[in-house]
């Protein structure tokens, strides 16, 4: 599988600064969702994006997809301690099953 | 009920052993997944029932054999494992669309498998 690129791979920053973690990927997809993983336990969804979608909202969580760069991006606003955690996107191809993790970004919010 | 659990959540097994883990769910999902983690890497995806049948083997081993017994369980049986297979096994569940997934997947909490 291609596995998809994301940067950074690690970040530290201040309680109630804000994140953004982004997500490339090569091939053409049906949609994209990020993850977030705590202590390399089960992974918990926080948003599915469509390929005809260009931003989504949930909370404190902002997500765009660019077909044309092939890249998504994740924005956490005003973070707390307890974001602190692997974020992943993963990507499904269009018309398939292939489900392709990207590389992960490990985020660390220091209180 | 919007859990897939997974049991056991430690394993430890001798390259000998033979050993099943277990995953569940009863959310009426069709599609069923199993995935392997290293640490400080992403899962990678092994295989994918959907309608209980097995429509991707991601070139795993055979000494790894799922099994989907019905639209809520599914196994990883496990046999002459090696040391470099201790890894974290996840599984995870998820609606289907007509063009494969299109909706969230849920994911259990994991197996840490180490084999000694």
């Amino acid at each position: 599988s291609q596995q998809g690129e994301e940067d950074p791979q690690a970040l530290s920053i201040q309680e109630g600064e804000n994140a953004t973690m982004n997500c490339s990927y090569k091939t053409s997809i049906n949609n994209l969702q990020w993850y977030r993983q705590n202590s390399g336990r089960g992974l918990v969804h926080l948003i599915l994006i469509r390929s005809n979608e260009r931003e989504k909202h949930s909370g404190r969580l902002r997500v765009t997809l660019d077909t044309s760069k092939k890249s998504s991006s994740l924005l956490i606003t005003a973070s707390r301690a307890a974001d602190t955690a692997s974020y992943f996107c993963e990507y499904s191809g269009a018309g398939s099953y292939q489900l392709t993790f990207g590389k992960g970004t490990k985020l660390s919010v220091i209180p | 009920d919007t859990e897939v659990t997974q049991t056991p959540k430690h394993l430890v097994m001798g390259m000998t052993n033979k050993k099943s883990l277990k995953c569940e769910q009863h959310m009426g999902h069709r599609a069923m997944y199993w995935y392997k983690q290293k640490a400080k890497k992403p899962p990678e995806l092994m295989f994918v029932y959907s309608y209980e049948k097995l429509s991707i083997n991601e070139s795993v081993p055979s000494r790894f054999s799922p099994e989907c017994p019905n639209s809520s369980l599914l196994n990883l049986h496990l046999h002459a494992l090696q040391p470099e297979d201790s890894a974290l096994y996840l599984c995870a569940s998820s609606h289907l669309g007509y063009r494969g997934r299109n909706t969230e997947a849920f994911f259990g909490q994991g197996t840490r498998l180490t084999v000694v």
